[in-house]
């Protein structure tokens, strides 16, 4: 199975920064590479698919990058509505697909 | 819009059998693959099984290989997951997800998940 690595596990920030998560594959991906907002008690949202598309109507402020095996995802001005907890998933191995850990990010 | 029900979770001992029921209404249901994916309470997401938009093809993940079987009814807009064999590992949250025409692994969106607990 390809491993996907986030980092960091979690982050606390303010609102307004600029927050940067990134995710690791344990082999070459591609660009087969989505990312997921997950708040407490509700069921995972795609924000960002193949490595940098935005997902329908998710915000502008959420951006996604990389290619190969490493990749980010950042938002760029943090609104209250944005602490969760984001998941990168690999979509490459589509007999195994993974996700990360998951990152939690949580109100400075 | 666009939506996916879960329903069928409970409490069930090891050994145990259950069957989970997904319903989809929104979207031409018989054009998506779908799949189930899991969540071990305060653990990260676990892809456990896809099926074609036909039914003709499914995939489980090793964890669950020989115990679940996913199924689908296209005439009733719904997804199944029988689940046989419970272990206490299988305690999670289980959730249905839409991806595409094709297998794409791009799961959107996803249903409000049913819990299923085993324990004795």
């Amino acid at each position: 199975d390809i491993q996907m690595t986030q980092s960091p596990s979690s982050l606390s920030a303010s609102v307004g920064d600029r927050v940067t998560i990134t995710c690791r594959a344990s082999q070459n991906i591609n660009n087969y590479l989505n990312w997921y907002q997950q708040k407490p008690g509700n069921a995972p949202k795609l924000l960002i698919y193949a490595a940098s598309s935005l997902q329908s109507g998710v915000p502008s402020r959420f951006s996604g990058s990389g290619s190969g095996t490493d990749f980010t995802l950042t938002i760029s001005s943090l609104q209250p509505e944005d602490f969760a907890t984001y998941y990168c998933q690999q979509s490459y191995s589509t007999l195994s697909i993974t996700f990360g850990q998951g990152t939690r990010l949580e109100i400075k | 819009q666009v939506q996916l029900l879960e329903s069928g979770g409970g409490l069930v001992k090891p050994g145990g059998s259950l069957r989970l029921s997904c319903a989809a209404s929104g979207f031409t249901f018989s054009d998506f693959y779908m799949s189930w994916i899991r969540q071990a309470p305060g653990r990260g997401l676990e892809w456990i099984s896809y099926i074609s938009s036909s039914g003709s093809t499914i995939y489980q993940a090793d964890s669950v290989k020989g115990r679940f079987t996913i199924s689908r009814d296209n005439a009733k807009n719904s997804l199944y997951l029988q689940m046989n064999s419970l272990r206490v590992e299988d305690t999670a949250v289980y959730y249905c997800a839409r991806d595409g025409a094709f297998f794409s692994g791009m799961f959107d969106p996803w249903g409000q998940g049913t819990l299923v607990t085993v324990s004795s």
